[in-house]
């Protein structure tokens, strides 16, 4: 079976804090892509980072970064110094190599408080 | 790149009316996709295609139908509305392989009275 869970539903921050979204995911394939994506207020879904399941290595983008861990089949998504711009919705999303579906966790809702 | 283009962006419908929402990328991709999105639900596949003349179901396809005539066009039909297909609706594509980013269109918000 393929799962992604999204424990925290809510997330409240005051601004310049740093927030991290877990996301832990289930599958019997060995090969495998993981995803984020960013739902600001205004709707669109914004694609954040792809990492493939072979490549373990966290990854910084300014002031985002990813942990991926297998033996606990999480990745994890930390804003560092939270700002108000960063409020949104947040999905972690699993593609495995069978099939052709994406799998969607239910999303983590993060209000930063200015 | 225009990229994923989906209209109308807002629809109300009555129980019962039919209507066709329309999806559209320039990227040549070649697999597309529905979603639907609810409160506490995530996104759940509706249908999904891999080419064009080809289209297979998702996890919600019951009250939908789609067709997939060219590359760039993959349009979502419901046949007749009912209040539980009040969601927003967004297409995607990506290129053909798994391993490849889905990049979803603007997403289409319907009512059903």
């Amino acid at each position: 079976a393929q799962k992604v869970t999204q424990a925290q539903t809510e997330i409240s921050v005051v601004e310049k804090e740093d927030v991290t979204l877990d996301c832990v995911y289930e599958t019997r394939d060995t090969t495998y892509y993981l995803f984020w994506y960013k739902q600001p207020p205004s709707g669109e879904l914004v694609f954040l980072i792809r990492r493939n399941s072979f490549d373990e290595q966290n990854e910084i983008s300014g002031r985002y970064s990813w942990n991926f861990q297998k033996s606990t089949s999480s990745f994890n998504f930390t804003i560092t110094a939270s700002q108000v711009v960063d409020s949104a919705v947040y999905f972690c999303a699993l593609t495995p190599n069978t099939g052709n579906q994406f799998y969607f966790g239910t999303g983590t809702s993060l209000t930063v408080i200015p | 790149n225009a990229g994923v283009t989906q209209t109308p962006k807002f629809q109300v419908l009555k129980t019962g009316q039919s209507m066709t929402l329309q999806c559209a990328q320039d990227m040549n991709h070649e697999y597309m996709s529905w979603y639907r999105q609810d409160p506490g639900m995530g996104l759940r596949l509706i249908h999904y295609s891999v080419g064009a003349g080809i289209t297979d179901q998702g996890e919600v396809p019951n009250g939908y139908n789609v067709s997939r005539s060219t590359t760039e066009d993959f349009p979502l039909r419901l046949l007749s509305a009912a209040p539980s297909q009040t969601s927003v609706y967004f297409c995607a594509s990506r290129r053909q392989e798994y391993t490849d980013t889905q990049y979803f269109g603007p997403g289409t918000r319907l009512t059903v009275l």
